[in-house]
């Protein structure tokens, strides 16, 4: 049974240019959430999605940042116009059950490493 | 809103002894599910241990359990016989369990060195 799957794991961007991030959800998981971890810090939440929809983005930047989660495919997290603050490791978890139901454990992909130039 | 604790940036284990890192959070929920979390070198995040806030037993999973002081808002990790796979960041987690989102939030996390 593969676990969260993510690609690319380092990706290198230069400022201004686009960087999309893929992101499979276990097999049977149909929840997905993507955080980011800023060197020497603690992940932080940026968007909970289910397929076809977004649940919550309240950690999502306003600007450049957009999420999604199509019937078919991976998730994707995409950022636009990248600058160099945009550098840090970018995780997606998911995980099978939904709010107001019992709660499930969130299991983590390896990461998307993204530096800026 | 809900913040985790960490107030440990660094701790240090001799192998095969004991280790306890230390953790508190703040909310004003009574059902939540805290974890923690652990990230070796290579960057992967890794479950530990999970524990619902309604059950009063501590967590164990075999070299790992927690101390769960729900009044104290403190949640403890004990690693029992420490090895030196077990050096990792550690990071612990709360989730509300009716937050719409489900999303977790990280406490700075704990970097543990095993030394040999």
């Amino acid at each position: 049974n593969a676990g969260v799957m993510q690609n690319p794991r380092h990706l290198v961007r230069r400022r201004g240019q686009e960087a999309r991030l893929r992101c499979s959800p276990m097999k049977g998981h149909s929840h997905v959430y993507w955080y980011r971890q800023l060197p020497e810090e603690g992940l932080k939440f940026m968007v909970y999605l289910q397929k076809e929809n977004i649940i919550d983005e309240s950690g999502m930047p306003k600007e450049r940042f957009s999420a999604e989660f199509p019937k078919e495919g991976p998730s994707i997290l995409r950022i636009q116009q990248v600058v160099r603050g945009d550098s840090a490791a970018y995780f997606c978890a998911s995980s099978t059950t939904r709010t107001g139901e019992r709660a499930d454990t969130q299991y983590f992909g390896p990461g998307t490493r993204l530096t800026v130039l | 809103a809900q913040t985790v604790t960490q107030s440990q940036p660094e701790m240090s284990v001799q192998e095969a002894e004991t280790v306890t890192l230390s953790c508190t959070y703040d909310t004003s929920e009574s059902d939540y599910y805290l974890f923690w979390y652990k990230q070796p070198p290579s960057r992967q995040m890794i479950l530990v241990i999970r524990q619902e806030a309604y059950k009063q037993q501590n967590a164990t999973e075999n070299r790992f359990s927690v101390n769960f002081q729900k009044a104290a808002k403190s949640f403890s990790l004990k690693i029992s016989d420490s090895q030196l796979g077990d050096a990792a960041m550690y990071f612990c987690a709360y989730r509300w369990i009716y937050n719409q989102g489900g999303k977790l939030i990280f406490g700075q996390g704990t970097e543990l060195s095993v030394k040999p």
